[in-house]
């Protein structure tokens, strides 16, 4: 099984500032095959990022998906204030799993 | 746009089979080119992939929970559901469906888009 690891656990920033988001791989996933999503509090997850870099369907620009092999990234380039929520990146190369989430927090 | 909802019992008795369905809006099950796919998420925790099913009936589970699962299809309905069988307290969880874009590799989900709102199963006496 391909385990994920998201760092870090927690990010703190200010609306305006820029979001580092951090997906490693225990082995290589294939051919890109991850995602990223944004869940809220009491919200189903949303898809933000495909074959780790391609936008979902209405997900604005400021959020990019970077990264191959076992590193990836999402990047939100300057937070809103609804971009503050817990974010998870999800591998399906091999079955699927998904990683232990990054939570955006207010500073 | 497609969407979805999940119904069914909000508490189990452990050691029952929780059994949960999801009816799709907005689009056609059968008319294919997506799967059908169940994720778990245990209170304030991760997510967890459970399975998938074509609108043929063709199926695929994780393997952490093969042994345990059953998903079906109704194309009549537009519903497809969720079988987990011999349920404990580590089964509590917000399941949800999903839409699976099934660009996975091999016989892997792809991504999931849309997700319903997610239903809250509680396994208990």
């Amino acid at each position: 099984e391909i385990v994920l690891t998201q760092s870090p656990g927690t990010l703190s920033l200010s609306p305006g500032e820029r979001a580092t988001l951090s997906c490693r791989a225990s082995q290589s996933v294939s051919s890109s095959y991850l995602a990223w999503y944004q869940q809220k509090p009491g919200q189903a997850p949303r898809l933000l990022i495909y074959g780790a870099s391609s936008r979902a369907t209405g997900i604005p620009d400021r959020f990019s998906g970077s990264g191959s092999g076992t590193d990836f990234t999402l990047t939100i380039s300057r937070l809103e204030p609804e971009d503050f929520a817990v974010y998870y990146c999800q591998q399906y190369g091999s079955s699927s799993t998904f990683g232990p989430g990054t939570k955006v927090d207010i500073k | 746009q497609v969407q979805l909802q999940e119904s069914g019992p909000g508490l189990v008795k452990p050691s029952q089979t929780l059994s949960l369905t999801c009816t799709v809006s907005g689009g056609s099950i059968s008319s294919g080119g997506y799967y059908w796919s169940w994720i778990r998420q245990h209170p304030g925790k991760g997510l967890e992939w459970i399975g998938y099913i074509y609108y043929s009936g063709s199926t695929y589970y994780n393997p952490s929970l093969k042994s345990r699962v059953t998903i079906s299809v109704d194309t009549s309905k537009n519903q497809f559901s969720l079988k987990l069988s011999s349920v404990t307290a580590a089964d509590t969880a917000v399941y949800y469906c999903a839409r699976d874009w099934g660009y996975g590799s091999g016989s892997a989900p792809g991504w999931f888009d849309p997700w319903g709102q997610g239903t809250l199963v509680t396994v208990s006496s």
